[in-house]
């Protein structure tokens, strides 16, 4: 069963505007971690953002943001002013607590326009 | 500087003939692993290792061998590679800290890898 859910497989944003990038997931164990990576066109896999399950508080990092619902089961990944670095493929990612085995969704493009 | 790092990063081949994908990390991580990427399915992992001589099967690990003799290196082996296995490769390693909920996992540059 398919554990991560990323149902953009593309968005456009203006540049200097905010965009979410939507992701839900599936579990039943009660410890887990969120995790958010950008993947650019040279292909390198970034590292930007985690969550954790009993983390009371939203993750944040720069203008990176992490919108943690948790009754709901979505992690969705807040880019503010938007770059046109920013432009990449992004990957929501999910870890049970203990098994050390990182699941991947299938990844939103995102486009910034100028 | 810390990182991890993958050999070769490119590399055409033939059907059959084998060949070792190197990684390496310096940042003392117990946890390593590989995965491949393909379009429109993400990121698979195909083995890990917790640590030195500790290793298990991923979701694919059909047609891959793994060894980890020391800690920091953690080859991939095809020893007898198909189209199929034409992809993009990603090495990752991180820390396994006691209580700590989950460790974020780092990653080397890629391996493209073709097999004609």
């Amino acid at each position: 069963a398919q554990k991560i859910t990323q149902t953009q497989p593309g968005m456009f944003v203006q540049e200097k505007e905010a965009v979410t990038l939507d992701c839900t997931y599936d579990t039943s164990d009660p410890s887990y971690g969120l995790f958010w990576y950008k993947q650019p066109s040279s292909g390198e896999m970034i590292f930007l953002i985690y969550q954790g399950s009993y983390d009371q508080q939203n993750a944040t990092e720069g203008r990176y943001s992490l919108n943690f619902q948790k009754a709901r089961k979505s992690a969705n990944l807040v880019i503010s002013a938007s770059q046109l670095g920013d432009s990449a493929m992004y990957f929501c990612a999910m870890m049970e607590g203990g098994s050390e085995k990182l699941v991947f969704g299938k990844g939103t493009k995102l486009t910034v326009n100028p | 500087e810390a990182q991890v790092t993958q050999n070769p990063r490119y590399l055409i081949t033939v059907t059959g003939k084998k060949l070792t994908v190197t990684c390496s990390q310096n940042m003392n991580h117990e946890y390593m692993s590989w995965y491949r990427q393909d379009p429109g399915l993400g990121l698979r992992q195909i083995y890990y290792s917790m640590n030195v001589e500790v290793t298990d099967k991923g979701d694919v690990p059909e047609g891959y061998k793994v060894s980890r003799k020391e800690k920091r290196n953690f080859p991939l082996i095809l020893e007898s590679p198909s189209p199929n296995q034409t992809s993009l490769y990603f090495c990752a390693s991180s820390f396994i800290t006691p209580g700590l909920l989950t460790d974020t996992q780092y990653f080397g540059p890629g391996t493209r890898l073709t097999v004609l």
